[in-house]
C-alpha cells in the first residue's frame, strides 16, 4: 500500500459528460502529480500541485482541470468527456523535495461510452 | 519535451532465461526510476538511481544508470513466472517541477 488513495476506482460515463477524480496524498506530502495512461500512450502527466499552488503542467487537455485543496486532498475535472479519454488516470504524491520519489496511487479508471 | 525510449516493448521468455531492459533518452536526469505494474494497479517503485554510473541490485535484478545519466538497464537474472508484469522506467527533470517522463514500458512474460 502506497498511502496514496484513489476514488472512485471505477467510473463509467457518457459522452458529453463531466467527472471528478479525487487523490488522497500521502500523510505529510505536500505535492500532488496527475498521470494518464491509455493503451497506446504509456503514462503521460497532466499536472502538479505543490501545497495547493499549481508548479507544473503537462500534456493537460483545456477540457480539464485540477485543484488541490487546504487539507492537501487533490481532485481532478474532466469535462465534455470523448471516448478518447477513456483511460487509467494515476495520482502520485511526494513532499516535493528534489529528487524525492513519487508514491503511485491504484488509479481510477474511466470508461467513456 | 524530454523522452525515453523503451525496448523492448515486449519479452516473453522461458523461465531460467536472462534477460535486459533498456532505457534511452537524449536528455539527462537528475533520477531515473524503475516502477512494475500489475494490472489494475498502480506502478510500484523498484529502485531509483541517481548517480552516473550507479548500479543498484535487487535480488535477481540489477539496474545500472548510464556514465552520462541519460540511459538505465534492467537485467534480470533467471527469469520467474513470477517475474511477470508491466516494466516501466520513469526520467525525473533535472530542473523545475521534477516531473516524471515515463518510457512506453516493456511487458515481461516468463513462461513456466
Amino acid at each position: 500500500d502506497s498511502g496514496v488513495t484513489q476514488t472512485p476506482k471505477h467510473l463509467i460515463t457518457a459522452t458529453g459528460q463531466r467527472v471528478t477524480l479525487r487523490c488522497s496524498p500521502r500523510s505529510g506530502d505536500l505535492s500532488v502529480y496527475w498521470y494518464q495512461q491509455s493503451l497506446d500512450q504509456g503514462l503521460q502527466f497532466l499536472i502538479q500541485y505543490y501545497n495547493g499552488e499549481e508548479r507544473a503542467k503537462g500534456n493537460i487537455l483545456e477540457r480539464f482541470s485540477a485543484q488541490q485543496f487546504p487539507d492537501l486532498h487533490s481532485e481532478l475535472n474532466l469535462s465534455s468527456l470523448e471516448l478518447g479519454d477513456s483511460a487509467l488516470y494515476f495520482c502520485a504524491s511526494n513532499s516535493g523535495v528534489a529528487k524525492n520519489i513519487q508514491y503511485f496511487g491504484a488509479g481510477t479508471r474511466l470508461s467513456v461510452l | 519535451t524530454q523522452l525515453l525510449e523503451q525496448s523492448p516493448q515486449f519479452l516473453s521468455i522461458q523461465e531460467g532465461e536472462n534477460l535486459t531492459v533498456y532505457c534511452n533518452s537524449s536528455s539527462v536526469f537528475s533520477s531515473l526510476q524503475w516502477y512494475r505494474q500489475e494490472p489494475g494497479e498502480g506502478p510500484v517503485l523498484l529502485v531509483t538511481v541517481v548517480t552516473g554510473g550507479e548500479v543498484k541490485k535487487l535480488k535477481r535484478l540489477t539496474f545500472q544508470f548510464g556514465d552520462a545519466r541519460k540511459d538505465s538497464s534492467l537485467h534480470i537474472t533467471a527469469a520467474q513466472p513470477g517475474d511477470t508484469g508491466l516494466y516501466l522506467c520513469a526520467g525525473a527533470e533535472e530542473q523545475g517541477a521534477q516531473k516524471l517522463v515515463f518510457g512506453q514500458g516493456t511487458r515481461l512474460t516468463i513462461n513456466p
